[in-house]
Formats: structure tokens, sequence, C-alpha cells
């Protein structure tokens, strides 16, 4: 099965916000409230950032936030700064038996 | 604290077997699904294999369906993966990751990766 559709990169100044976008199907993102965000910096693991669409982990900046309408997830990072520059990823609950789908990552550029 | 740490990564010829290990601390195993993700180098992160916590249950993403298989001791507190006929596209860092089902519904954990490489 395909993967959630990202942007392959986004870039902000410091102090400014930036959305990205993750859209998927009927099968995934539409009909989930499970979709979850992933930073990840060079060379080490992902870190969870956001759960069950738009909840925050404990410890995970305010600055993070995720929505969702349909079948598009979105991430929204405010007042940017330069540690906030990675790769993000989306993921999903899907109906077939991939049973999670990942977004194809989106570089963020802190400019 | 709550880790998972992988091993077993290496340097393997095409067609040739691997097992990846991951154990875990910290929590408790038994009480929860398991996964490996793999990263190929400058590649997006894809799912691989799922092993329910009772090891009943187990998926295997279409690219690694019968090459792959995953498994678990819980008496160990270790999640396996059993790699054979590998390809070179199967180059890639591999993560286990736990994804916790009670609040999270997302990989709330994961380990810091081994890296396998297949080349002739």
């Amino acid at each position: 099965q395909s993967a959630l559709t990202q942007p392959a990169s986004v870039s902000g100044s410091p102090g400014q916000s930036i959305t990205i976008s993750c859209t998927g199907t009927s099968s995934d993102v539409d009909i989930y409230n499970y979709v979850s965000w992933y930073q990840q910096h060079p060379g080490k693991a992902p870190k969870l950032m956001i759960y069950n669409v738009s909840n925050r982990p404990s410890g995970v900046s305010n600055r993070f936030s995720g929505s969702k309408s349909g079948d598009t997830a979105s991430l929204t990072i405010s007042g940017l700064r330069t540690e906030d520059e990675a790769d993000y990823y989306c993921t999903s609950y899907t109906t077939t038996t991939t049973l999670v789908l990942f977004g194809g990552g989106t570089k963020l550029t802190v400019l | 604290q709550v880790q998972l740490v992988e091993s077993g990564g290496s340097v393997v010829q095409p067609g040739r077997s691997l097992r990846l290990s991951c154990a875990a601390s910290g929590f408790t195993f038994s009480a929860y699904g398991m996964h490996w993700v793999r990263q190929a180098p400058g590649r997006g992160l894809e799912w691989v294999a799922f092993i329910s916590y009772d090891g009943s249950r187990t998926y295997h993403a279409d690219s690694v369906k019968g090459r792959f298989t995953i498994s678990r001791d819980n008496s160990k507190n270790t999640v396996f993966l059993q790699m054979n006929s590998l390809r070179v596209e199967d180059t890639a860092v591999y993560y286990c990751a736990r994804l916790d089902t009670s609040v999270f519904n997302a990989f709330d954990i994961w380990g810091q990766g081994t890296m396998v490489t297949v080349s002739s």
C-alpha cells in the first residue's frame, strides 16, 4: 500500500509558523483518529510529537499542534526554533494488513 | 528506565540470513505489541512487521512477506526479526518500536536502531 503523502520539504524563519500536511485515503486517515507525528534528527531515532491527531505527549512543547480534516492531517509548528530543523513523519492506522502507514517524510529547514 | 536496545545488525551478502534482536526493559514487555520499522539510507520510515503481546498474531509488510519472520520471547523480554533471502534493497537501519494502544495509539518508545547492509 502507498505511503501517506507529505510535502518533501518546508521551510521557515525563526519565530514563524509552518504547517506540514499528511494526506491519506478512506482506508486510513479519513476513518481513524489515530494519526501521529514524529520528529527525527539526523542519525537519531524518531520521537513521538503528536498522537491521536492532536495530543502532545508529556514534555513536548506546546508550539507543536495537530489537526485533521477528512483524509488530511496537519502538523503545525509555531514560533520556529533552529532546533526544530529535522525530518517529520506522520503515521496512521490502516484497514489493510499493513496495519500502520507512514508518510514519506518532510524535511523542515529553519532558515 | 524504559528502553529498547536492538542488536544483530551486520554486513551480509545477498541471499544470506540474519536475525535481529530487541531487548526491552523498564516496562511490562508482555503487555505490549511490538513492531519493527526500517529506514533505508536517505529514505523514509517503512513499517516491517508486528507481533501481538502474546505472540499469537503476526503481520508482515508485503515487501518482506515470506522472507522475514517476527517472533518474541516474553520470558526474555525480547523481540526478534529473522531475515532470510536478504536483498540489496533490505539495506536499512532497523528499529524496534513499542506501539502503545492504551493511550497513544502510536509508537511511543523506539530503540536506537541497528544497521543491516546487504552487499556482495
